[in-house]
């Protein structure tokens, strides 16, 4: 069972546009990451967001914390080339300090 | 500053071998763990550790096996591999006090291959 869901898990867009990714769960987590990977390398933070209802934005990037800490949101603001790679949320747990991800939504950014 | 440090970085084992993956971090961090990342996915925990000398199952936990012997290493035993184990491995570690950032250290990552 994937306590994380992320959607979608493709999105091929054109360069310029705005789009939203999404990270879902039943579960209440402590704090939400969200990291970016490139091929071939380990997955790389982008953001950790801990208070319910916070928001967070770095340069076109905003993110998001569900008010119940239970789901995280990203969107970007006139996607570019390099925002190309593979966007995975990782949540947190106090009762087993375990960090779990989701299955990440793979993001192409067309020139 | 090494990190974290992943040996090997590629390995080709027959189906039934045994072999042991080792993560070594220089951060003094006390949280460790071992996933694995397989095409299209993110990454699956296998097993984790708070601690030395202490160590948990994780979502995946079947088929491995792990030890935790000294604070900076973390190891990733395989007794009879399969070729469902083959995978990415990542190896990471965050110190106790994670609330600050949340920020998990990554390996670069094994890529094992079984035949």
């Amino acid at each position: 069972t994937q306590l994380l869901e992320q959607s979608p898990q493709f999105l091929s867009i054109q360069e310029g546009e705005n789009l939203t990714v999404y990270c879902n769960s039943s579960s209440v987590f402590s704090s939400l990451q969200w990291y970016r990977q490139e091929p071939g390398e380990g997955p790389v933070l982008l953001v950790t967001v801990v208070t319910g209802g916070e928001v967070k934005k770095l340069k076109r990037l905003t993110f998001q914390f569900g008010d119940a800490r239970k789901d995280s949101s990203l969107h970007i603001t006139a996607a570019q080339p390099g925002d190309t790679g593979l966007y995975l949320c990782a949540g947190g747990m106090n009762r087993d300090d375990k960090i779990i991800f989701g299955k990440g939504t793979r993001l192409h950014i067309l020139p | 500053n090494a990190g974290v440090t992943q040996t090997p970085k590629f390995r080709v084992l027959k189906t039934g071998q045994s072999m042991t993956l080792l993560c070594a971090q220089d951060m003094n961090h006390e949280y460790m763990y071992w996933y694995r990342q397989d095409p299209g996915m993110g990454l699956r925990l296998i097993h984790y550790s708070v601690g030395e000398g202490t160590t948990a199952k994780g979502e995946v936990p079947d088929g491995y096996n792990v030890s935790r012997l000294k604070k900076q290493n973390f190891l990733l035993g395989l007794e009879s591999a399969a070729p469902s184990q083959t995978s990415v491995y990542f190896c990471a570690s965050i110190p106790r006090d994670r609330e600050n950032t949340g920020e998990l250290f990554f390996g670069e990552g094994s890529r094992l291959t079984v035949l």
